[in-house]
């Protein structure tokens, strides 16, 4: 059983498109997590997201919008992609943020046309 | 906020040798350290981890060190293999709220058989 899921595993889309990463997690863990590895491997945190609160990364473009349906799930959503956006996104997950080891989801890998 | 610095970002070693990465911290109140494995292609795994209860951890060829009152901490890999060749990342976190871990920047480990 995957513990921390994400689909599409690829997506190959137009610069202007708006286009959704879904993530769900099995584990049972309060708090979620956005990431974007860049081609140099930089780690850059995007989204912290768990019941009761929304962290986001100041440096986050606004077209880009975590959606969390529930505990389980949450979703990046991005509005008119640019160039830029290429790049492999890691959904993850852990039990009380900032204690615990997070759980990553196979990436996904988005290029831009 | 945090900032984590890694050390080296490429280490070339050969099969059998010993490698050592580095990371330093600056916020004091950071209390817990993972360290994360992303081989090619796939997802960061977590390899090992300490809190500043401890001065060492040890999981057989792997270990972590801390030295809280210099804010540094370092993975030591012996032996190493091919299949040690990947990107580790270390971070650093906090309990007690909303935190979430910073990365270092990666280091690109190169074993030669």
């Amino acid at each position: 059983d995957t513990a921390v899921s994400q689909t599409p595993k690829y997506l190959v889309t137009q610069m202007g498109n708006d286009k959704s990463i879904k993530c769900e997690q099995n584990l049972g863990h309060d708090t979620m997590y956005w990431y974007k590895q860049d081609s140099k491997k930089f780690l850059k945190i995007m989204f912290s997201y768990n019941n009761k609160e929304l962290i986001i990364n100041e440096t986050v473009p606004n077209r880009f919008s975590p959606k969390s349906p529930d505990k389980a799930h949450l979703n990046l959503h991005i509005n008119s992609l640019e160039l830029g956006d290429s790049a492999v996104y890691f959904c993850a997950s852990s039990q009380e943020s900032g204690y615990q080891p997070q759980h990553f989801g196979d990436g996904t890998r988005l290029s831009i046309l | 906020g945090e900032n984590v610095e890694q050390h080296p970002s490429t280490l070339s070693v050969q099969e059998g040798d010993s490698a050592v990465i580095k990371c330093t911290y600056s916020d004091s109140a950071s209390n817990y350290f993972p360290w994360y494995k992303q081989e090619l292609g796939k997802r960061p795994q977590l390899i090992i981890d300490i809190r500043s209860n401890v001065g060492e951890k040890k999981d057989q060829r792997i270990a972590v060190t801390l030295n809280k009152t210099a804010k540094h901490f370092s993975l030591h890999i012996t032996e190493t293999q091919p299949e040690d060749s990947a990107v580790y990342f270390c971070a650093a976190s906090r309990s007690g709220g909303s935190y979430i871990p910073t990365f270092g920047r990666g280091t690109s480990l190169i074993v030669h058989p």
